[in-house]
């Protein structure tokens, strides 16, 4: 059965802080990562990866994917307190369903 | 372009009832799932469909639950004689169709705003 493990489960930093959140994967035929951010509603769509290496940037956030390691992580620099999210990895296969880790709750204090 | 578009928001029904749930998908998209959040847990995988197809069903329940696509309309989930484990809330998402001979992958799904179930 499929995986994906976050780590931490919960974090709270200040504002301006620098983050780092972890994913490990185990999915089958294993075709992308992707990064949701959710607060309180819908998962918004933040990064898909699919290729080991390269990083994918939008504004202060940042995704790396490690297919060796089975592995990504999702970078936030200078943290605001609208980052404030539980922020969902998901891994997907040729299977098209997304596989989803339990969050990572951050929350960002003044 | 409007995304995608759950109704209702929030559902209360009793149990032993029925529960239907809409979705339109984002214009363009021909790719549906459902999805299930349970209190304090991460999201569920139910079913992927297109039009007129169920592609893959394997996160659904065997019993009460279904969903269809239609040809013209949106995705229903149905709940049928529901229950209070049922209580969650059940989010759409979308995606495009795969274009032949476009690189890259159709996985991309967007969310709507999900449906919160009540069963009292």
């Amino acid at each position: 059965e499929d995986k994906v493990v976050q780590s931490p489960l919960s974090l709270v930093v200040h504002e301006g802080d620098t983050v780092t959140l972890n994913c490990s994967y185990e999915v089958t035929n294993f075709r992308s990562l992707l990064w949701y951010k959710q607060e309180k509603k819908a998962p918004t769509f933040l990064f898909m990866l699919t290729s080991s290496g390269i990083e994918k940037k939008s504004g202060r956030l940042s995704s790396i994917l490690d297919k060796k390691e089975l592995f990504s992580i999702l970078n936030i620099t200078a943290t605001q307190t609208g980052d404030s999210a539980v922020y969902l990895c998901a891994g997907t296969g040729t299977a098209s369903k997304l596989t989803f880790g339990t969050g990572t709750r951050l929350q960002v204090t003044l | 372009n409007a995304g995608v578009m759950q109704n209702p928001r929030h559902l209360v029904r009793r149990r032993g009832q029925e529960a239907r749930l809409r979705c339109s998908p984002m214009k363009g998209h021909s790719h549906v799932y459902w999805y299930r959040q349970l209190p304090e847990e991460g999201l569920k995988f139910m079913v992927y469909l297109q039009k007129e197809n169920i592609i893959d069903e394997s996160g659904m329940p065997k019993e009460r639950f279904s969903a269809e696509f239609p040809k013209e309309g949106p995705s229903i989930l149905r709940i049928q004689q529901v229950v209070r484990g049922d209580s969650a809330a059940y989010f759409c998402a979308s995606s495009p169709r795969r274009q032949r001979g476009v690189s890259g992958s159709s996985h991309e799904q967007y969310f709507g705003p999900g449906t919160r179930l009540t069963v009292t």
